[in-house]
């Protein structure tokens, strides 16, 4: 079993619907939980950083942590084509290696 | 430059051959790290260097592999006798002073294909 799961998709959505993106990890040491979105043939870009539980909002992006059940989400309202690429979530103890998980696709149809 | 620097961005591999990546971290950047990118998998941790340092090189996967940053700044992933199982994306990240990689900021990756 993997330290970080994520459902790899394609998740196809319509513009301006909701959407929610979510990982499960079993190492409950890690500390550091983020969000990075990678366009094709791209490096990752950070979208989203939270320290340990809780929820932190960027615009149209809102992370969730929850320790207790060991379960990361990305929300990303109003969604838009722009939008399309693959997530990664990613996590790390506070040490050098940092976890990702294997990347949901994302496809927003205008 | 404005990020992180990597080149090439494609490399074709004979195997068996011997191949060299380079990275040039945005300037001032402690924290450099390698990652290694499977077709449709995420980034997996290869090793960190903090200025000139190795701290951690537990993910290279073979002693093949071989990473350097001698003066603290542009660092090279060296990748001997390549084989087809090294058919990856490999990626570079810089971080201002986190060794946690958390605010990393990441190159454009070199694909790299054995045949």
């Amino acid at each position: 079993q993997k330290e970080v799961e994520q459902d790899p998709g394609p998740l196809s959505v319509p513009e301006g619907a909701i959407v929610s993106l979510n990982c499960t990890y079993s190492n409950s040491a890690f500390q550091y939980f983020m969000w990075y979105r990678q366009y094709s043939r791209k490096g990752p870009e950070l979208l989203m950083y939270t320290y340990s539980s809780g929820n932190k909002e960027d615009g149209r992006f809102t992370a969730q942590v929850d320790k207790s059940s060991k379960y990361i989400s990305l929300f990303i309202r109003d969604s838009q084509p722009s939008d399309s690429a693959t997530y990664l979530c990613a996590m790390n103890t506070g040490g050098f290696k940092t976890i990702f998980g294997a990347g949901t696709r994302l496809f927003v149809k205008a | 430059g404005a990020g992180v620097s990597q080149s090439p961005r494609y490399k074709v591999a004979k195997r068996g051959q011997d191949v060299a990546l380079r990275c040039d971290p945005i300037s001032g950047h402690v924290s450099l790290f390698w990652y290694q990118q499977a077709l449709g998998q995420g980034p997996e941790f290869l090793t960190y260097f903090q200025n000139e340092a190795q701290l951690d090189k537990s993910g290279l996967p073979s002693d093949r592999f071989f990473a350097e940053r001698p003066e603290g700044s542009v660092s090279t992933l060296k990748i001997q006798r390549t084989q087809k199982e090294d058919s990856a994306v490999y990626l570079c990240a810089s971080s201002l002073v986190r060794i946690d990689g958390s605010e990393a900021f990441f190159g454009q990756g070199t694909r790299l294909t054995v045949v």
